[in-house]
């Protein structure tokens, strides 16, 4: 069966750069989800999507934007990188916005910042 | 708002002993219950789930119990495997806070 799909699975960028995230959900997913895990860490959310517009805002950085295209893959835009904001960067899929509680994990985005 | 308080880490055992993870939670409303397992440098991935009171979520062995009276979610399983050390995050959603909240993971490592 298709999975969540992210590219790309590794990223390294210096301090100040940008990086682009992407995110491919099940086909027929409606709904994306954007979690940041930093080392040692539970995830924590940053930004949800459902039918290509922005619903719910978690602990997201201003510097950090995120939208959710025609067909439904998603795009997270980190600006202005700073040492903290390396972590594993999860993308989560489900069908049916708020209705549906079980939300289908990518294998993440390994973002380092040196 | 919503919190989940999973049993601290790190988690030792031999291979065939019986594993428990606690897991108490905080919401309102009726939340949705989760086990998720994430094995070394890999992502998430749903273990099992309970969406009302007394559910019961089972998958590979391991079972949790959704209940509300004492806002719980334990995770079990009668044998371990070493192929089953990984993380374990419980995790809750609510449908008014629209995401998942997860407790801080439980490192268990299962020795031959």
């Amino acid at each position: 069966a298709a999975g969540v799909i992210q590219s790309p699975r590794h990223l390294i960028k210096e301090k100040r750069e940008t990086a682009t995230l992407k995110c491919y959900p099940i086909p027929r997913h409606d709904t994306v989800y954007w979690y940041q895990q930093g080392p040692g860490q539970d995830p924590q959310f940053l930004i949800s999507f459902y039918e290509k517009m922005q619903s719910d805002k978690g602990s997201i950085p201003d510097r950090f934007s995120a939208q959710q295209f025609s067909d439904y893959h998603s795009e997270l835009n980190m600006s202005s990188l700073e040492l903290g904001d390396s972590a594993l960067y999860f993308c989560a899929s489900s069908l049916g916005g708020w209705s549906s509680y079980e939300q289908y994990f990518g294998p993440g985005t390994r973002l380092t910042v040196t | 708002g919503n919190s989940v308080t999973q049993m601290e880490g790190p988690v030792t055992l031999s291979e065939e002993a019986f594993l428990t993870i606690n897991c108490t939670y905080t919401a309102t409303g009726y939340p949705s219950l989760f086990w998720y397992v994430q094995y070394p440098g890999e992502g998430l991935q749903l273990l099992l789930k309970a969406t009302k009171a007394d559910d019961k979520g089972s998958n590979k062995g391991f079972e949790a119990t959704y209940r509300k009276e004492t806002t719980s979610f334990h995770l079990e399983k009668g044998s371990v495997q070493v192929s089953d050390s990984a993380v374990y995050f419980c995790a809750l959603f609510s449908g008014s806070a629209r995401q998942l909240t997860f407790g801080s993971g439980t490192q268990l490592t299962v020795l031959p």
